[in-house]
């Protein structure tokens, strides 16, 4: 079974703060995406990417950037945490973009 | 803006009974309707899939019914049990260039079911 690694499951962190969420698969997967959940909002994409050094905005991207430095690792970064921030991250991985698999998601709380 | 509507936002059902959640949608580019299931502290996990070339597609108890010209689809459970106490996330894709067919999520529905 593919398997997507998130780094942390609970993380705590200042305005203001650089935050950097990790993401790993272990299946040699080309697409990797980034989603913010939120109650009543449903999953909304933050970012992805399609290669190694490839990204694309979502609809969400503001506040955010990803690096794609290998292809197994897809990283979220915060520039400066807000507390508009404050939410569940979860990382999903894909073959051609069907068949997403979700990481157990970062539940990120910035105070 | 959502682009995949879904409802209701919470559901209750006593075990036994059908739960059923619906979508709609208005991108007629969509081709690909699937469902997630999460469960509390989990990530989503694919439960069943339908393509528009179907009106119905059936495992086990989770059936999804599909109406193209309303641009609806939905998912029903029969006899729903406790274990089924779940996020649903119904979703929808089209062709993205770069990366194959991207997911939209609807809003998803908090079921719970009651012994």
């Amino acid at each position: 079974d593919v398997k997507v690694t998130q780094s942390s499951r609970y993380l705590v962190k200042r305005t203001g703060e650089k935050v950097f969420l990790e993401c790993v698969q272990d299946m040699d997967h080309e697409n990797m995406f980034w989603y913010r959940q939120d109650p009543g909002l449903g999953l909304r994409l933050i970012y992805f990417s399609y290669d190694v050094k490839m990204k694309e905005k979502g609809d969400i991207p503001e506040g955010y950037s990803v690096s794609r430095e290998k292809k197994e690792r897809f990283s979220l970064i915060l520039e400066s945490a807000s507390t508009n921030q404050t939410s569940m991250y979860l990382c999903a991985s894909s073959l051609q973009g069907l068949g997403y698999t979700f990481g157990s998601g970062t539940r990120l709380t910035v105070v | 803006q959502q682009q995949v509507k879904q409802s209701p936002q919470s559901l209750i059902v006593q075990k036994g009974g059908i739960s059923i959640i619906n979508c709609a949608y208005e991108n007629t580019a969509f081709d690909y309707f699937p469902w997630y299931q999460q469960f509390p502290g989990k990530g989503p996990a694919l439960l069943i899939a339908i393509r528009p070339d179907v009106s119905e597609k059936k495992e086990g108890r989770f059936t999804i019914s599909f109406n193209k010209s309303a641009k609806q689809f939905s998912l029903h459970i029969m006899d729903s049990q406790p274990g089924d106490s779940a996020t649903y996330f119904c979703a929808a894709s089209a062709k993205n260039n770069n990366a194959g067919n991207m997911l939209t999520f609807g809003g998803g529905t908090r079921l719970m079911v009651k012994p």
